[in-house]
């Protein structure tokens, strides 16, 4: 059964400090996608990152980046120098094809980031 | 180009009240989506649409009716509202191909 799992609840840092989101999942598929998504205070949800399993290059974005490991089923993501404006709560999914031709997504439970002034 | 729209932004109900969720999207999507986002928690799958006349269910269906008339639009219905379908909705959409999901901005519901 395709699963994700995101250990960490909450996380608080203090401004500038770097920190790392992590995201564990399960899938039998060999074809699939991850996915990162923000959600800040607003609620809106706000696409970050998409992988496909066959990419397991690592992807940095400014203060972004995101380290894939099939190995360990892991797609975790960093902050570096991290801001206010990083709190939010994130999310990760993972997203199959399906037989309708539709991707399903499977989401974690969000763990919500706090980065203290 | 507005992407996905949702009406309303928030709602009380009362239990036993019913109500319509609206969705729309201006992309020429052909798959559409309801998700439920129950605090602390991931979205979960209502109900999703491959095109206009095409509906099928997702992980918690129960209590909930969607149709599909035109590409653009994907109303989510609620009957006989219960405080368990307190939750933020939200609508998505996609064309085929690899995942690409837009979502809207959401529904905040509340029953009471």
């Amino acid at each position: 059964a395709q699963k994700v799992t995101q250990a960490q609840t909450e996380i608080s840092v203090v401004e500038k400090e770097d920190v790392t989101l992590d995201c564990v999942y399960e899938t039998r598929d060999t074809t699939y996608y991850l996915f990162w998504y923000k959600q800040p205070p607003s609620g809106e949800l706000v696409f970050l990152i998409r992988r496909n399993s066959f990419d397991e290059q690592n992807e940095i974005s400014g203060r972004y980046s995101w380290n894939f490991q099939k190995s360990t089923s892991s797609f975790n993501f960093t902050i570096t120098a991290s801001q206010v404006v990083d709190s939010a709560v994130y999310f990760c999914a993972l997203s199959e094809a399906q037989d309708s031709g539709t991707y399903k997504y499977i989401f974690g439970t969000g763990t919500r980031l706090k980065v203290l002034a | 180009n507005a992407g996905v729209t949702q009406t309303p932004k928030f709602r009380i109900l009362k239990i036993g009240q019913s109500m319509t969720l609206q969705c729309t999207q201006d992309m020429n999507h052909n798959y559409m989506y309801w998700y439920r986002q129950d605090p602390g928690m991931g979205l979960k799958l209502i109900y999703y649409s491959v095109g206009a006349g095409i509906t099928d269910k997702g992980e918690v269906p129960n209590g909930y009716n969607v149709s599909r008339s035109t590409t653009e639009d994907f109303p989510l219905r609620l009957e006989l509202a219960a405080p368990s379908q307190t939750s933020v909705y939200f609508c998505a959409s996609s064309p085929p191909g690899p995942p690409g999901y837009t979502f809207g901005s959401g529904t905040r519901l509340t029953v009471v």
